[in-house]
């Protein structure tokens, strides 16, 4: 089964629009982190925002927020009022602890293109 | 600035000349990993180390070696390098191997095995 599904392949979203971009987690952890990283078409792999299991708010980072829905084993992440320069993939990861060697565990990955 | 650098950027080899990425991190991170990116086969872990002299395979460790002999530095060594390695490679480090630290990632290095 797949440990972090990211359901929406790709999106368009108008400029200056809000986004959510869906992620659901499987663990049996108690202890874990979810993150979400942006890959512009550079290539480079760039932190955004980051949540832990026993965290009881919503993280947040600038534009960026995580809707932490536990019981749901979701994490979805809202980018508000949209920029051109969001356009990229964005991936969901999850890291355990050792049996997992430690790494992260990622999603697919969701391609979001902001129109102008 | 705190940061993971990469060296090359990109790299074009033949098959069979043995090549290193180099990695480095100037955050004093006991954990650092290499991954791999494919289409298709999303990012996969290579080698991790928990700290100097401790090294570990990943999930597709085959073909690769590393070393750690100092905190900073983590270089992936592709001894005879096939077509099939051509892919992505991200070197990231985080201050351990808590679930709850951040990875840091280095820029990639493009890597074309012909």
């Amino acid at each position: 089964a797949q440990k972090i599904t990211q359901t929406q392949p790709g999106m368009f979203v108008q400029e200056k629009e809000a986004v959510t971009l869906d992620c659901t987690y499987d663990t049996s952890d108690q202890s874990y982190g979810l993150f979400w990283y942006k890959q512009p078409s550079s290539g480079e792999m760039i932190f955004l925002i980051y949540q832990g299991s026993y965290d009881e708010q919503n993280a947040t980072e600038g534009r960026y927020s995580l809707n932490f829905q536990k019981a749901r084993k979701s994490a979805n992440l809202v980018i508000s009022a949209s920029q051109l320069g969001d356009s990229a993939m964005y991936f969901c990861a999850m890291r355990e602890g050792m049996d997992s060697n430690y790494q992260l565990i990622w999603g697919a990955g969701t391609k979001l293109i902001i129109k102008p | 600035e705190a940061q993971v650098t990469q060296n090359p950027r990109y790299l074009i080899t033949v098959t069979g000349k043995k090549l290193t990425v180099t990695c480095s991190q100037n955050m004093n991170h006991e954990y650092m990993s290499w991954y791999r990116q494919d289409p298709g086969l999303g990012l996969r872990q290579i080698y991790y180390s928990m700290n100097v002299e401790v090294t570990d395979k990943g999930d597709v460790p085959e073909g690769y070696k590393v070393s750690r002999k100092e905190k900073r530095n983590f270089p992936l060594i592709l001894e005879s390098p096939s077509p099939n390695q051509t892919s992505l490679y991200f070197c990231a480090s985080s201050p351990d191997g808590s679930p709850t630290d951040t990875q840091y990632f280095g820029p990639g290095t493009r890597l074309t095995v012909l």
